[in-house]
């Protein structure tokens, strides 16, 4: 049962275009989510997060845009630059819940490649 | 980078044999946990600990425990591998508490093959 959908396997974007991963959940209960970057061989790093009382938030070339109404969110790169090829992961935690912070669930990931 | 080493990086092991998995860091943060990466599956938490002797089960915890004798070292113990194992396990850490959020640092990885 998979309560963090990535449904996109891969994307291919030109570089200097906008980059638009999404990702839909099905756990109503989810109250944050957030947004990892993994290379090849190395370990996730965090990119960025939102919480359930905000449909936006931005850091510098990245934005999570969340849709309660839909259960779905989705990250935009802009502009997307080579060195953003990686494996992005969505993930999800329902706070109401003990040890919400540390109970992550995570999707199975989008392959992106930024093509110079 | 955060202070996390995992060892051993990469493992070949029979079936039915013990393997330990053993994740050491240097920050001192509060929370560790064990999640292993599978194709079509993302990253699924194993187990993870909230202090010294303190762990709680994740969403794949059969076949595995875990233990935290100190607050910098937090094992992984398959009591008797199955190929269903071979995975990359990655150990993380986490302490809201040291003004880093909720955020989530990953270790490197190990990778385990069963066979």
């Amino acid at each position: 049962d998979q309560q963090v959908k990535q449904n996109s396997p891969s994307l291919s974007v030109q570089e200097g275009r906008i980059s638009i991963l999404n990702c839909d959940y099905t756990n109503s209960m989810f109250d944050y989510f957030l947004w990892y970057k993994k290379y090849p061989a190395e370990g996730p790093t965090f990119l960025i997060s939102i919480s359930s009382i905000k449909d936006k938030n931005e850091d510098g070339r990245f934005t999570v845009f969340l849709n309660k109404s839909a259960k779905h969110l989705s990250l935009h790169i802009v502009p997307s630059q080579p060195g953003d090829s990686a494996v992005y992961f969505c993930a999800a935690s329902d706070l109401s819940v003990s040890g919400g912070y540390q109970k992550v669930t995570f999707g199975t990931g989008t392959k992106l490649q930024v093509i110079p | 980078d955060a202070g996390i080493t995992q060892s051993p990086r990469h493992k070949v092991t029979e079936t039915g044999t013990p393997v330990t998995l053993r994740c050491h860091q240097t920050e001192n943060h509060r929370y560790m946990y064990w999640y292993r990466q599978d194709p079509g599956h993302g990253l699924r938490l194993i187990h993870y600990s909230y202090g010294v002797k303190d762990t709680d089960k994740g969403e794949v915890s059969d076949g595995y425990s875990v233990s935290r004798s100190k607050t910098e070292d937090f094992l992984l113990t398959l009591e008797s591998a199955t190929s269903s194992q071979t995975s990359v396990y990655f150990c993380a850490i986490s302490d809201p508490g040291q003004g880093t959020g909720n955020t989530i640092y990953f270790g490197e990885g190990s990778w385990l093959t069963v066979v």
